[in-house]
C-alpha cells in the first residue's frame, strides 16, 4: 500500500546551519505531498504541500520538491533557527484521500 | 482562521472506562479524522467521517467507535479503556471538495490520554 519512509531522527543541528531531512514515498498513481510541523504541545500545521511531479511547496525558508523519478520530497532549509526546533512529519494523500504519514522527525536546533 | 478544538488536553483514566474524547471544528469542514500519535509510527489512522453520520474505519479501529450527529462535531470512544491506549490522540478536519488532493488537514492541539 501507499506509504511514507522519512530519516530517522532525532536531528541536532546549530543555528544557522543548513537542514535536510529526507522523505520517500510508495504510492499508485500522483499523489499530493506534505509536510507538517508539530511544535511542542501543538498539534500539526501544515507546512508546504506539492500537488504535481517537479512542483516545488516553499514557506517561512523551508523547500521541498516533488521528484517523481526519485521518488522523494526532501524538506530543506538554508539557514534553521532556534524557533525551527519541532517535529516535521512528511506526508502523502493516496488515491482513496486517505493520509499516511512518516514517523516523524525530531528536530533541535542549537544557539 | 481555521480552528479544530479537542475538549481536554490531558485525561487520565482508568482500565476498562469508557472514554469519549470530543473534538469541533468551526470552519464547516465536511471530512473528520481521529489518529493517534506514538513515538516512532507516526500518526495512525482510527476512523475518519465524510460527512454527518457517516463513518470508515481507518488502519487501527479496534477498541474504538466513533459519532458524528452533527457536522461540527466529531467524537472518539473508547469503549472499554485498556492501558495500550495509552497515546496522543489528534482530531483534524478537511474540507471535503472535488479537488480533495489540494486540501489540507487542520489539526487541533491533541489530547494525551493515559490509561491506568
Amino acid at each position: 500500500g501507499d506509504s511514507v519512509t522519512q530519516m530517522e531522527g532525532p536531528v541536532t543541528l546549530s543555528e544557522e546551519a543548513f537542514l535536510t531531512i529526507n522523505c520517500t514515498y510508495t504510492a499508485t498513481g500522483y499523489p499530493s505531498l506534505f509536510w507538517y510541523v508539530q511544535y511542542p504541545g501543538e498539534g500539526l500545521q501544515l507546512l508546504l504541500k506539492a500537488t504535481k511531479a517537479d512542483d516545488k511547496g516553499s514557506n517561512k525558508g523551508f523547500e521541498a520538491t516533488y521528484r517523481k523519478e526519485t521518488t522523494s520530497f526532501h524538506l530543506e532549509k538554508g539557514s534553521v533557527q532556534v524557533s525551527d526546533s519541532a517535529v516535521y512529519f512528511c506526508a502523502l494523500r493516496t488515491g482513496n484521500n486517505d493520509m499516511r504519514f512518516g514517523a516523524g522527525t525530531r528536530l533541535t536546533v542549537k544557539p | 482562521d481555521v480552528k479544530v478544538t479537542q475538549s481536554s488536553r490531558y485525561l487520565v483514566k482508568r482500565t476498562g472506562e469508557k472514554v469519549f474524547l470530543e473534538c469541533v471544528q468551526d470552519m464547516d469542514h465536511e471530512n473528520m479524522f481521529w489518529y493517534r500519535q506514538d513515538p516512532g509510527l507516526g500518526l495512525r489512522l482510527i476512523y475518519f467521517s465524510y460527512d454527518v453520520k457517516m463513518k470508515e474505519k481507518g488502519d487501527i479501529p479496534e477498541g474504538y467507535s466513533v459519532s458524528r450527529e452533527k457536522k461540527e462535531r466529531f467524537s472518539l470512544i473508547l469503549e472499554s479503556a485498556s492501558t495500550n491506549q495509552t497515546s496522543m490522540y489528534l482530531c483534524a478536519s478537511r474540507l471535503g471538495s472535488g479537488g480533495f488532493g489540494n486540501q489540507p488537514q487542520h489539526f487541533g492541539d491533541g489530547t494525551r490520554l493515559s490509561i491506568l
